[in-house]
């Protein structure tokens, strides 16, 4: 059972590039989340599916986008990366009701520089 | 404004002692509390969880307890183990399914 499966693990970007994190689920969960870990500052929430074809913004939204492709999919794009967006990304899945644990990737390193 | 503060960043304690790590949160509506581990380079686990209905839950090693008129979550760890180093989250359940956690604590267990 895979899980949460987080693509790619590890990338470099240079400012100004844009990328695509992809996330997947074989769960058959119905809430996906991206988040963000920094040093000193926790996970940040930055955009979570409630459901198939909803989206809503987190904490710190500003310079993502997702898409919630299908049930299984939740994508997290930087359309033009800064340095201020290196950090490690998390995707987590979750049933729907809200007394349940949420399931995390191994995450993805990225470097903007 | 954080909603959910662990206001100790780092914990060590001796093999065998109890570890307590601290949570305070800010909004009464809560009503699902959780505790994660992380280990470096790998994503957060699911430790314990706890309902609002409830003012503990236990777990082998490892005791939520939640006081509610404090607005204060803790996690318990007896006896710790060399093992149990890691980074510790809690975590709320917000509106809406979203789910906020807090700063981390870094809890360090020496043999």
């Amino acid at each position: 059972n895979a899980g949460v499966t987080q693509t790619p693990k590890f990338q470099v970007l240079k400012t100004g590039q844009s990328m695509t994190l992809q996330c997947a689920q074989d769960m058959n969960h119905n809430s996906m989340y991206w988040y963000r870990q920094d040093p000193g500052m926790g996970l940040r929430l930055i955009y979570y599916s409630a459901s198939e074809g909803t989206t809503d913004k987190g904490e710190v939204p500003n310079g993502y986008n997702v898409s919630r492709l299908n049930k299984r999919e939740f994508s997290l794009r930087l359309e033009s990366a800064a340095p201020s967006q290196t950090s490690v990304y998390f995707c987590a899945s979750r049933r729907d009701t809200s007394n349940t644990e949420a399931f995390f990737g191994q995450g993805t390193r990225l470097t903007v520089v | 404004d954080q909603q959910v503060k662990q206001n100790s960043p780092s914990l060590s304690v001796q093999e065998g002692r109890i570890s307590i790590l601290n949570c305070d949160y800010t909004n009464s509506m809560f009503d699902y509390f959780l505790w994660y581990k992380k280990y470096p380079a790998e994503g957060p686990t699911f430790l314990i969880s706890i309902s609002s209905i409830k003012d503990k839950n236990e777990d082998g090693r490892f005791t939520v307890f939640l006081n509610k008129s404090a607005k204060h979550l803790s996690l318990h760890i007896v006896p710790s183990q060399p093992g149990d180093s890691a980074v510790y989250f809690c975590a709320v359940n917000n509106a809406g399914n979203m789910l906020t956690f807090g700063g981390g604590t870094r809890l360090m267990v020496k043999p």
